[in-house]
């Protein structure tokens, strides 16, 4: 069974920690991602990654950075955890190629920032 | 700017009859658009997906439809069952953005015995 699994299930931070979100894909997949969910937004787009090593701003990346040192793994850290980040993390992996290619996520974290 | 809209936050429908789900878009460049189905504490997982050369697909029970026009899609669940109760995402991408995926707020769908 393919699975993307997330490092934590629920999360609770103080202010100004850096948190690390870890995220691992055993499909082989190219493809990863990290979004954010929050009520009346939907997904947001954080950051991604199309191969080991590289890494790609998406629609929120402010606050945020990415590690990609292997191929099924993709870590989200945050260098210092503020409030208006609780939220839901979610990551995803797919294959390259076209827009009809399904994007396959984890169960999520339950980030708190207290 | 969210480029992709789904303006009803929340459907009731009572089991058996049509769930009808709508979806609008802003960028013309959206060449696939794409269903996402998520329960509470899980990961949204796909559901069905359509290219924007055609104006239907079908999968069992679920059935999308695009109107390319009014930058409209909609997804179609008949008969609706207890089990479709969940959190639906529209979703959109284009070649000229990687395929990178814009999501909709989500519609809540509670399906009623």
């Amino acid at each position: 069974d393919v699975k993307v699994t997330q490092s934590s299930r629920y999360l609770v931070k103080r202010t100004g920690e850096k948190v690390f979100l870890e995220c691992v894909q055993d499909m082989d997949h190219e493809n990863m991602f990290w979004y954010r969910q929050d009520p009346g937004l939907g997904l947001r787009l954080i950051y991604f990654s199309y191969d080991v090593k590289m890494k790609e701003k998406g629609d929120i990346p402010e606050g945020y950075s990415v590690s990609r040192e292997k191929k099924e793994r993709f870590s989200l850290i945050l260098e210092s955890a503020s409030t208006n980040q609780t939220s839901m993390y979610l990551c995803a992996s797919s294959l390259p190629g076209t827009g009809g290619n399904e994007q396959f996520f984890g169960p999520g974290t339950r980030l708190t920032v207290l | 700017d969210q480029q992709v809209k789904q303006n009803s936050p929340s459907l009731s429908v009572q089991e058996g009859r049509i769930s009808i789900l709508n979806c609008d878009y802003t960028n013309s460049m959206f060449d696939y658009f794409l269903w996402y189905k998520k329960y509470p504490a899980e990961g949204p997982t796909f559901l069905i997906s359509i290219s924007s050369i055609k104006d239907k697909n079908e999968d069992g029970r679920f059935t999308v439809f695009l109107n390319k026009s009014a930058k409209h899609l909609s997804l179609h669940i008949v008969p609706s069952q207890p089990g479709d109760s969940a959190v639906y995402f529209c979703a959109a991408s284009a070649y000229s953005n990687d395929y990178k995926l814009s999501f909709g707020a989500g519609t809540t769908v509670t399906v009623r015995a």
